[in-house]
């Protein structure tokens, strides 16, 4: 079964305790990103990467870091959470259609406070 | 830079009723446009893509239009059900950018 899949689903941390969301995906897709979704300012692009070693900045990368060294994983990394991080987390891996185009497939999420 | 509405924040239909639901967007055309749909605590799930040199896409009960001039979308659900309950979101693509909307959030009462 295609698969997004996130780890931890929730998580509650403090200020400054580092820690990473991990996502993994068995589609074989190039290109994969992270968003961050809150209430009334709806899905963000936090980081994306289009292949292995390829990471770009989306819209709102300040306080995250990602790797992709393999095609399947893409982690998020807070070095120093703070609580404006405090949000819905969902990892994204694209498949690109034959005729142009993509479609996204979504974890599940991970619902992250930070005290 | 690339702003994208939809309509409302929340729109009530009678259950057996058309949805419409809309999404404008300013100013560069993408050359593709998605609608997902997302029930609460869950990951946005694909329904349907668009081209930007298509003018319709059907699925089942589900239709969409794209007006590059007016630089809107319209997604409707026909024969409305209360399992359609949920936020619908529409997202442009282009140049492997892809930009969400807020959504709306459809409640169908039985």
């Amino acid at each position: 079964e295609a698969q997004v899949t996130q780890n931890p689903r929730y998580l509650i941390t403090v200020t400054g305790k580092k820690l990473t969301v991990t996502c993994s995906q068995n589609m074989n897709h190039e290109y994969m990103s992270w968003y961050r979704q809150d209430p009334g300012l709806g899905l963000r692009q936090i980081y994306y990467s289009m292949n292995v070693e390829v990471t770009d900045k989306g819209d709102v990368p300040e306080g995250y870091k990602v790797s992709r060294k393999e095609k399947r994983n893409f982690p998020l990394i807070l070095e120093s959470p703070s609580p404006n991080q405090t949000s819905l987390y969902f990892c994204a891996s694209n498949e690109g259609l034959a005729g142009g185009g993509n479609i996204q497939y979504f974890g599940a999420g991970t619902r992250l406070s930070v005290l | 830079s690339q702003k994208i509405e939809q309509n409302s924040e929340a729109l009530n239909i009678q259950e057996g009723k058309t949805a419409t639901l809309t999404c404008n967007y300013t100013n560069y055309s993408p050359a593709y446009l998605q609608w997902y749909r997302q029930d609460p605590g869950r990951g946005p799930v694909f329904l349907l893509l668009i081209r930007e040199n298509e003018k319709e896409k059907r699925k089942e009960r589900l239709k969409v239009t794209f007006d590059t001039t007016l630089k809107q979308s319209l997604f409707h659900i026909t024969a409305s059900q209360p399992a359609d309950s949920a936020t619908y979101l529409c997202a442009l693509d282009r140049d492997d950018k892809i930009i969400f909307g807020k959504g709306t959030r459809l409640h169908i009462l039985p």
